[in-house]
């Protein structure tokens, strides 16, 4: 299983807020390393949708949030929408490992 | 603009040898550090491999380590992945990804099929 933990699937409505955790340990989120998030649509490439915890790089649109705290963290997708069906991973890097890790990813569904 | 371009990915027997290649352009090739990302069939990322550039400093994914070998050339601003003794969990989508903390942006990904 990935270092980092994500519930495999999250679903909601037009317009609804859904949210996507990423539990992490004491090795990597909690040692103060920074977690960022990607999107990958289908057929498409992976995307960073949110940086550093909390960062849109330009062109995400703001209805997509990140925050972090201690060993866990997740993104917000409020206002969802159809274009929003697409897998989501967190990540960062872990000092055990010495090396970057993802979590195992979340669909989202939009119903 | 930043451009990564992945090659080298085909169809290889297990046990067998391939190298991939990243042509990169729009960016300062010398002091970047990038890496490689994969996603098998059915599964989500995993990271590689990373080299830094200015130093040459590698980094590897324990499932690949002492297989993989990841170089780079800056008189062609490419980098390599040299992958031996390949396996069927091998198989997967490799992709060319500029790294700082975080990865961006990617190629648009090589497929990489070990089969007999």
């Amino acid at each position: 299983q990935s270092v980092l933990t994500q519930p495999p699937s999250v679903s909601g409505a037009p317009g609804q807020r859904v949210t996507i955790s990423c539990t992490g340990t004491s090795s990597n989120l909690g040692a103060d390393y920074d977690v960022h998030w990607y999107q990958h649509l289908p057929g498409k490439v992976p995307r960073l949708l949110v940086y550093a915890n909390k960062y849109r790089p330009s062109g995400v649109p703001a209805r997509f949030s990140g925050s972090k705290s201690g060993t866990s963290a997740s993104l917000a997708i409020t206002g969802l929408q159809a274009e929003d069906e697409a897998d989501y991973y967190c990540q960062s890097f872990d000092r055990s490992l010495s090396g970057y890790v993802f979590g195992g990813g979340t669909t989202v569904t939009v119903l | 603009e930043v451009l990564l371009v992945e090659s080298g990915g085909r169809l290889v027997q297990p046990g067998r040898s391939l190298r991939l290649s990243c042509a990169a352009s729009g960016f300062t090739f010398t002091t970047s550090t990038m890496s490689w990302v994969r996603q098998a069939p059915g599964k989500g990322l995993a990271w590689v491999s990373t080299i830094s550039t200015p130093g040459g400093d590698t980094y590897y994914a324990e499932s690949v380590k002492g297989r993989f070998t990841v170089s780079s050339d800056s008189s062609t601003n490419t980098v390599y992945l040299q992958m031996t003794n390949l396996t069927a969990e091998d198989t997967a989508i490799y992709y060319c990804v500029k790294t700082g903390n975080w990865f961006d942006p990617w190629g648009q990904g090589t497929l990489v099929t070990v089969s007999s």
